[in-house]
């Protein structure tokens, strides 16, 4: 099973959005509606921030947000703050593994 | 609240084998599958494997095959990761994850990960 495919990198000023992609195939995220994103600071253990596409845990800012067309799911995150910097990562329900990850995206706020 | 509790960092030499536990509490150990994700160094996520602690069903990644296990002992609500003719390649951080599969499928709650570190 092939890694999802992600930017290395993403940056955006503070208060602005940006938007994270997470590419596939019709046999994980196209073909399910079970992608999930992911948090990571350094050091620290994933956080779940967005669940089956576009739900958000309990918790987690509604600056964040989800979405899916097609094999390309994506993560915007509105209003940019410095605590947002982190490195992301997406994740799909497969056919076959069940779960794979993308390789992950460095958001820097500059 | 729910947590999963992971053992501590561990060295060791090449061929060699690693078990790491994973203790859950807050919340009915057997009612959620438990999967496990590695970490090298630098490096993205790493998708290994999954365990039933009801039935103690597992399905590994085609990677690892043959050289994981993963068990669990119910009594203590502890599930285990191990991993055996270890190399460097296998330095990493392993976490443990609860998988939710009822209105959807999304690991929710992580163990703040093991350090295993492979090295002659």
């Amino acid at each position: 099973q092939s890694a999802l495919t992600q930017p290395a990198s993403v940056s955006g000023s503070p208060g602005q959005s940006i938007t994270i992609s997470c590419t596939g195939t019709s046999s994980d995220v196209g073909g399910y509606n079970y992608v999930s994103w992911y948090q990571q600071h350094p050091g620290k253990a994933p956080k779940l921030m967005i669940y089956d596409v576009s739900n958000r845990p309990s918790g987690v800012s509604n600056r964040f947000s989800g979405s899916k067309s097609g094999n390309t799911a994506s993560l915007t995150i509105s209003g940019l703050q410095a605590e947002d910097e982190a490195d992301y990562y997406c994740s799909s329900y497969t056919s076959s593994s069940p779960w794979v990850f993308g390789g992950g995206t460095k958001l820097t706020v500059l | 609240q729910v947590q999963l509790v992971q053992s501590g960092a561990e060295v060791k030499k090449p061929g060699a084998s690693v078990k790491v536990s994973c203790k859950a509490s807050g919340y009915t150990f057997t009612s959620y599958d438990i999967n496990w994700v590695r970490q090298a160094t630098g490096q993205g996520l790493e998708w290994m494997g999954w365990m039933n602690p009801n039935s103690g069903n597992t399905g590994y990644a085609q990677k690892f095959q043959g050289r994981v296990t993963m068990t669990r002992n119910t009594s203590i609500s502890t599930a285990y990761m191990e991993l055996s003719s270890l190399r460097s390649e296998d330095t990493a951080v392993y976490y443990c994850a609860r998988e939710v599969a009822a209105t959807g499928y999304y690991m929710d709650v992580w163990g703040k990960g093991t350090t295993v570190t492979v090295s002659s």
